[in-house]
Formats: structure tokens, C-alpha cells, sequence
């Protein structure tokens, strides 16, 4: 079964530009969620949806974030524009209910010049 | 608001040896998740606790939620390579619906 599927993996830009990143989660979870992992903050629920509506964004950093889900099987994490401070691992969950287990994907590490 | 707190930080123990880890919150929780995950790797769920006074075992692994519902520990019994990793727990509060992820504890395990 195809887990999270997260893209890219990796990803190297110039402060200032805009990065999207991808996320696809497992076909009938119906919860998603967004997390930003560094050493000194550990992990970060960013924001979460659920039927695809967001539910709760209070993690969000600033305004440079932003977050859709324009259907169940797809969402994106925009950060514009980029600061060398967002450098991180941004790691997108499902989950078939917001209260219950989180299937992980692998995560984009992103860096910011 | 909600606090949580994961002791120690990091470990070293040497292979054969146990590892403990806990986890406490500021307020009562509705349930609990322990995850692990590997250096490189992505968080693991492992279990989910959610009854007072509950203990789950998964093979080396002790699971324990707290009879007051504020806290919880994981156990590894003779620990080996294969355990290393950052193991976390994840709380969700009876007073809210966001899950809060503790700061991890980091093991190392040496052959």
C-alpha cells in the first residue's frame, strides 16, 4: 500500500523565492496535518485539515505560509518568500480521524540560502 | 496552555542495558502516542494509550499511561542497535482536539 507521499525530497533555493511543497496522503484519511522539524524546535504541527477544511492553523509561522487542500488526495505548504530561518524538515501526516494514529511521510528537507 | 515535557533529553546506554523515557503534561489527557523515529528517518506510530493505569507491552517495549492521565513511559527492556532512534510522545488534551508532540528523547545505543 502507498504510504504519505511527500515531494520533493530535498530542496535547495535562494532566499526569496517561493517554495511549494507537495503532499498526497493515503487514499480514505480523511485528516491531514503539516509539521516543520528543526533541532532547536523540535516538531511543529503547522496546521492541519479535515475534509479537507482547515481546522486549526495556529501553528502557522506567518504570513509567508500558506496551506490548501483543494481535494482530499492532494495538498501544498507555500512559503513565500523564503528565509534562511525556514531551513527545516517538513514532514506532511493522514490519518483517518484527527484523534487517531498519524502516518508520517518521508519528509522534504528544505534548505534556504 | 498545554506543556509538555519529555525526560531526559538524550541517552546513551550500552547494548544489553534498559531505557526509560518519560513523559508528563500540565493538564489531563484523553489519550497518548508514543512514535519513534530513526536517524534520517520519519516518525513511526508505535501505540496509542488511553485508558488510566494503562499498560501495553510490544515485545521489548513497556508501555505505561499514568493513573491521573498526565503522564507516561516507555520502557525498553536489554535495549539493542536496532532501538536507536528519538522516541516521542504525542498528547491530546481533554480540552482540546490538537495533538502536541513532546520534545523527544534521543537514544544511542553502543555495541
Amino acid at each position: 500500500d502507498a504510504g504519505v507521499i511527500q515531494s520533493p525530497r530535498h530542496e535547495v533555493t535562494e532566499m526569496g523565492q517561493e517554495v511549494t511543497l507537495r503532499c498526497k496522503p493515503i487514499s480514505g484519511h480523511n485528516s491531514l496535518f503539516w509539521y516543520r522539524q528543526t533541532m532547536m524546535r523540535g516538531l511543529e504541527l503547522l496546521i492541519y485539515f479535515n475534509n479537507n477544511v482547515p481546522i486549526d492553523d495556529s501553528g502557522m509561522p506567518e504570513d509567508r505560509f500558506s496551506a490548501k487542500m483543494p481535494n482530499a488526495s492532494f495538498s501544498t505548504l507555500k512559503i513565500q518568500p523564503s528565509e534562511p530561518r525556514d531551513s527545516a524538515v517538513y514532514f506532511c501526516a493522514s490519518s483517518t480521524d484527527g484523534k487517531l494514529t498519524q502516518h508520517f511521510g518521508d519528509g522534504t528537507r528544505l534548505s534556504i540560502l | 496552555g498545554q506543556q509538555v515535557m519529555q525526560i531526559p533529553q538524550y541517552q546513551h546506554v550500552q547494548e544489553g542495558e534498559d531505557f526509560t523515557t518519560y513523559c508528563n503534561s500540565s493538564t489531563t489527557l484523553s489519550n497518548i502516542q508514543w512514535y519513534k523515529q530513526r536517524p534520517g528517518g520519519h516518525p513511526v506510530f508505535l501505540i496509542q494509550l488511553v485508558k488510566s493505569g494503562e499498560v501495553k507491552k510490544q515485545k521489548r517495549l513497556t508501555f505505561q499511561f499514568g493513573e491521573a492521565k498526565k503522564n507516561s513511559s516507555l520502557h525498553i527492556t536489554a535495549t539493542q542497535t536496532t532501538d536507536v532512534g528519538t522516541y516521542f510522545c504525542a498528547m491530546r488534551g481533554t480540552s482540546y482536539d490538537k495533538v502536541i508532540f513532546g520534545p523527544g528523547t534521543s537514544l544511542s545505543v553502543i555495541p
